[in-house]
């Protein structure tokens, strides 16, 4: 069964630093989306993706934070200067269709030092 | 604002039947998804409503009432392995999909 993949599992770094977290959706799909869920809080929506562009974005979304899809596979978001808030669990899921189940990753699991 | 609420914590028996509540105050409305979270995993997808009604899919069942902003889901024949959060998420009119913040369900023997 087609499944989202995510890497790292677990990244650490040190605050100010910057990094990509890495996503391959399913292949058929179109739509792509970024979620984090800080320990024991509930998942907040970042940004949706589709046909290359940023669809939505939340207030979280900020100039921080960019995404790509640079290749036919991947869709990574890249957290240009890591703050100690960043740290949390990092999902990414996609779907077939805008109002669809969406399916997610295993998440990566960001630590900022 | 936007606003999601369920129980933090509901506690059941095995074999039992358990409803989750969630209501919903969000700008726009284009649907209702139910999501089970195991601890340290990802959300997997259980069921979607946007008119109302029941869904029924095995034993789990959702339902949705639009005009009073709320939202059931309806598990029965509970196993162990039902013990997770439970979380409502709404489709405000952006399309952004809003979460609450879930109903852990511990189920006892």
């Amino acid at each position: 069964e087609p499944e989202v993949t995510q890497t790292p599992s677990h990244q650490v770094t040190q605050m100010g630093q910057e990094v990509i977290l890495r996503c391959v959706p399913i292949s058929n799909h179109l739509y792509f989306y970024w979620y984090r869920q800080i320990l024991g809080q509930k998942v907040e929506f970042l940004v949706s993706f589709y046909n290359n562009e940023i669809s939505e974005k939340s207030e979280i979304f900020d100039d921080q934070f960019s995404v790509e899809r640079p290749d036919g596979s991947n869709f990574t978001l890249k957290i240009r200067s890591t703050k100690l808030e960043d740290s949390a669990m990092y999902f990414c899921a996609s779907t077939g269709g805008s109002h669809n189940e969406q399916f997610f990753g295993p998440g990566t699991r960001l630590t900022v030092l | 604002g936007q606003n999601i609420d369920q129980p933090t914590e509901m506690t059941a028996t095995e074999g039992a039947i358990v409803q989750i509540n969630c209501t919903y105050q969000t700008s726009g409305f284009n649907g209702l998804f139910w999501y089970q979270q195991h601890a340290g995993e990802a959300p997997t997808f259980l069921s979607y409503n946007v008119l109302d009604g029941l869904e029924e899919k095995g034993r789990f069942s959702s339902f949705l009432s639009r005009s009073k902003g709320y939202s059931y889901l309806l598990l029965k024949e509970l196993q162990m392995k039902d013990s997770a959060s439970y979380l409502c998420a709404v489709w405000d009119s952006n399309y952004q999909l809003i979460w609450g913040a879930g109903t852990k369900l511990i189920i006892k023997p």
